[in-house]
């Protein structure tokens, strides 16, 4: 499967909110409501922060929501903060043969 | 606590193997699917492949299929990738995770480099 299209790179000022989107198919993100998304930073491994379309574990800021239409999953960080600078990759389940396919990845930049 | 710890990367020319390990603590390792993420310098994530709970049933990329074998030692809560044939194209850091609730990976390796060179 093709990977999920996330835009190259989104930025905001500190306070402001941002969404990112994440395009898939009725095969996958339109299809599954095992939408994740993950927060990277420099050098660090992956960190879950969005489950279940629009779920947070605990421990992650309720600054992040997430949501889905049709076949578009999105993610809004609220008060944007200097420590959410960070790569952001979605992801959906996708069934069989190869259950899970990832998106592009957006680069977040704090202004 | 949760924990997962690779082991095994390193530097290896074209057409040689390698075997990546995860150590896993801190859940009952046997109850989860666990995979294999990788991600190519300056690129994204990719599953690589990826293994129920008790061992049954096994997916891959359609890019390693043939050349990787993912396998895990639930006595021992330990994932492994056996990777032969290797490529340029597979220099990539090498993260295990695990699969959890609604199929998201919800704990995730330091990760391991794997480098592929002559």
């Amino acid at each position: 499967q093709s990977a999920l299209t996330q835009p190259a790179s989104v930025s905001g000022s500190p306070g402001q909110s941002i969404t990112i989107s994440c395009t898939g198919t009725s095969s996958n993100v339109g299809a599954y409501d095992s939408v994740s998304w993950y927060q990277q930073h420099p050098g660090k491994a992956p960190k879950l922060i969005i489950f279940e379309v629009s779920n947070r574990p605990s421990g992650v800021s309720d600054r992040f929501s997430g949501s889905k239409s049709d076949n578009t999953a999105s993610l809004t960080i609220s008060g944007l903060q200097a420590e959410d600078e960070a790569d952001y990759y979605c992801s959906s389940y996708t069934g069989i043969p190869t259950p899970y396919v990832f998106g592009t990845g957006t680069k977040v930049t704090v202004l | 606590e949760v924990q997962l710890v690779e082991s095994g990367g390193g530097l290896v020319q074209p057409g040689g193997s390698l075997r990546l390990s995860c150590a896993a603590s801190g859940f009952a390792f046997s109850n989860y699917w666990m995979m294999w993420v990788r991600q190519a310098p300056g690129k994204g994530l990719e599953c690589v492949a990826n293994i129920k709970g008790d061992g049954s049933w096994k997916t891959y990329v359609d890019s390693v299929k043939g050349r990787f074998t993912i396998s895990r030692d639930n006595a021992k809560n330990s994932l492994y990738l056996q990777m032969n044939s290797l490529r340029v194209e597979d220099t990539a850091i090498y993260y295990c995770a695990r699969d959890g609730v609604a199929h998201a990976r919800d704990y995730w390796g330091q990760g391991t480099l794997v480098t592929v060179s002559s």
